[in-house]
């Protein structure tokens, strides 16, 4: 089973930044938060991971607390390509038999 | 070039017959495997091989039987399609089988008759 939880569906304008929230409040000290995202017809993609501190690449900025129960991803100009279900995943056992367990996901649609 | 490119996109088949989706990752990655989606777009683990050796097997049928002839490579044959296996299924490929980031596939969307 999936170690996290998300809210099924959200909206956001256009333009503006989006924040997608995560809790996973039985997250272990040495594991990491990734975030994965599934456009309609297409096979997921990689976004961003954190363990601790917050991170940003050219996608996505990624916001952990400290107590790393729970996270938030932020689309910080969201456009209409970024329709699509986000996942936020924490890997599940450890070494090389350790796997991400996909969640239901939430479903972000960018308005006009 | 498709990192991860998977054969066929589409496939429709009946009942019973025997099937096979290939993968190749251009990556030079150890790490390969196969997820199903099924209808209510749930993400599962079938599969994961590391260099050719099956490291993970996520109690699925044993009609299903992956084959890694190389580590670039990774195949899903399916003996004895039923109804119930349907789905997309797709092919992943990461750098090492502990590595968080994997690169997906666009998918192979089998539909059994």
């Amino acid at each position: 089973d999936a170690k996290t939880t998300q809210p099924p569906s959200m909206d956001c304008a256009e333009g503006r930044a989006a924040n997608l929230p995560c809790n996973h409040s039985t997250i272990s000290g040495n594991e990491y938060v990734y975030w994965y995202r599934q456009i309609h017809s297409q096979g997921p993609q990689y976004i961003i991971h954190g363990l601790k501190n917050n991170e940003t690449n050219e996608m996505a900025s990624l916001i952990i607390t400290e107590d790393r129960k729970s996270s938030t991803l932020i689309l910080p100009h969201a456009t209409l390509r970024d329709t699509a279900v986000y996942y936020c995943i924490v890997r599940v056992g450890s070494g090389n038999t350790g796997k991400l367990i996909f969640g239901q996901g939430t479903t972000l649609q960018v308005k006009p | 070039d498709t990192a991860v490119s998977q054969t066929p996109k589409y496939l429709v088949t009946q009942m019973g017959n025997d099937k096979s989706i290939k993968c190749e990752q251009n990556l030079g990655h150890d790490t390969m495997y196969w997820y199903k989606q099924d209808s209510k777009k749930f993400l599962k683990i079938m599969f994961s091989y590391n260099n050719k050796e099956l490291i993970i097997n996520e109690t699925v049928p044993n009609r299903f039987s992956p084959k890694s002839p190389d580590k670039a490579h990774l195949n899903l044959h399916i003996n004895s399609l039923e109804l119930g296996d349907s789905a997309v299924y797709f092919c992943a490929s990461s750098q090492s089988p502990g590595a968080g980031e994997l690169f997906f596939g666009e998918g192979s969307r089998l539909t059994v008759l």
